[in-house]
Order: structure tokens, then sequence, then C-alpha cells
């Protein structure tokens, strides 16, 4: 079936600094959603992304849709330490139904 | 306040029994969906459902049941059947299916005694 990579499984940084993040695939996607999860909680969406070449910001948060279609991104600027969490990628498909794949998440801590 | 309720957000479940998770939205979305979440992988899809007395199965649907009677309501059903139950189980909505975003509720945990 499809499967996205995400990178990096887990990052530690400092207070302040920029973090990237970023999903992959061999399939083509036509939309991309990056979400944020906390510990026992649902993910909650921070950034959709609807067309190739899109870069789309909330906030400290950027995201662009690769050109090629079959990858995504995801920066967060001059990093707080609110925005610890795991995010999750996630690419819609046609493949029959219309139907989202996701990502395994990026573990991100943040060191005050 | 609009939005997506699970509960309980803890459940406990002992051998051979069924438990049912439910999960209420009032956002008028027509399509509900359940995934689970275990540690390490992503969200996998058990059942969803387009609109009211509908649903599909997903990619791991073995061993759970569901129903849509109404539209604000998909309550998913854990059976005996289901052997490896223990996971974060995720109930999530979008105005229909398709190419909508999904929002998510918080979550229950099931847990084998």
């Amino acid at each position: 079936g499809q499967q996205l990579n995400q990178s990096p499984q887990s990052m530690f940084i400092q207070e302040g600094e920029d973090v990237s993040m970023n999903c992959t695939s061999s399939s083509i996607f036509n939309t991309w959603l990056w979400y944020k999860q906390e510990p026992g909680e649902g993910p909650v969406l921070l950034i959709a992304l609807y067309k190739a070449g899109e870069l789309t910001s909330n906030g400290r948060l950027t995201a662009q849709f690769g050109i090629t279609r079959k990858d995504s991104f995801l920066n967060i600027s001059a990093s707080i330490p609110s925005d610890v969490g795991i995010y999750f990628c996630a690419g819609g498909t046609t493949s029959g139904t219309y139907k989202y794949i996701f990502g395994t998440g990026t573990r991100l801590k943040v060191l005050a | 306040d609009g939005g997506i309720t699970q509960s309980p957000k803890y459940l406990f479940r002992k051998e051979g029994q069924n438990v049912t998770l439910s999960c209420e939205q009032n956002l008028n979305h027509d399509a509900m969906y359940w995934y689970r979440q275990d540690p390490g992988q992503g969200l996998r899809l058990i059942y969803y459902s387009q609109i009211v007395n509908d649903f599909q199965k997903g990619d791991i649907a073995e061993g759970y049941s569901v129903s849509r009677e109404k539209k604000e309501s998909f309550p998913l059903t854990v059976t005996s059947a289901q052997k490896n139950p223990t996971a974060f189980y995720l109930c999530a909505s979008s105005i229909f299916v398709g190419q909508e975003t999904q929002y998510f509720g918080p979550g229950t945990r099931l847990l084998v005694l």
C-alpha cells in the first residue's frame, strides 16, 4: 500500500532554533495536511495544502506542497517550549475512495 | 462550541468482552472516521462513513464494527475478535469524504485487563 516516510523521527532543539521536517513518498498526493499532537490528545490541524508548489504560513509555521506532489515540508521558526509534541503529515489520495495516508510522526522536544 | 467529543477517555476491556467507544460531532459534517494509533506508527483507518446509514471498511476493519444511525454519532465497537485491541482510538470528521480536511476528537485509550 501507499506509505509516507516522515523524518526525522525525533528532534531535540534549543529554544529559539528553527526546525525543519519533511514527508516523502513514492506516490503522488493531491492534498497535504500537517497536524500537531500532544500526549493523550487528538491531532490538531496546523496547515492544509491543496496545490503543488503551494507555500502556506500559520504564524511561525510554514509548510510547502512539493512540486513533484510526492513530498511536503514543515518549518517552525524561533521555537518555543510549547512547540513540544508530535507532528504528523497526511497525504490525501484518490486511490479508490479519497483517503489520507498518515506519516509516523516527528517527535519534537524543545530545551529551554 | 463546535467540535468532536469522544468518551470515555480511558476504557478497560476484559478478555472476550465487546466494548463500544463513543464519538459525537456538532460540526454538521457528513463524513466521520475511526483511526487506530499505535506507538511509532501512522494513523490507520478502521472504518469511515460518508453519510447516515452508510459506512465502509478501512484498512484494518477486522475485529471492529460501527453504526451510523444519526449524523452526529459514529460509535465504534471493539469486538472479542480483535486480538490486539490495546491502542489509542481517534475519531475524526470532515464536511464530506474527499479533498476536505479532517478534524479529530481527543481520543480514547483502550487497555486490555
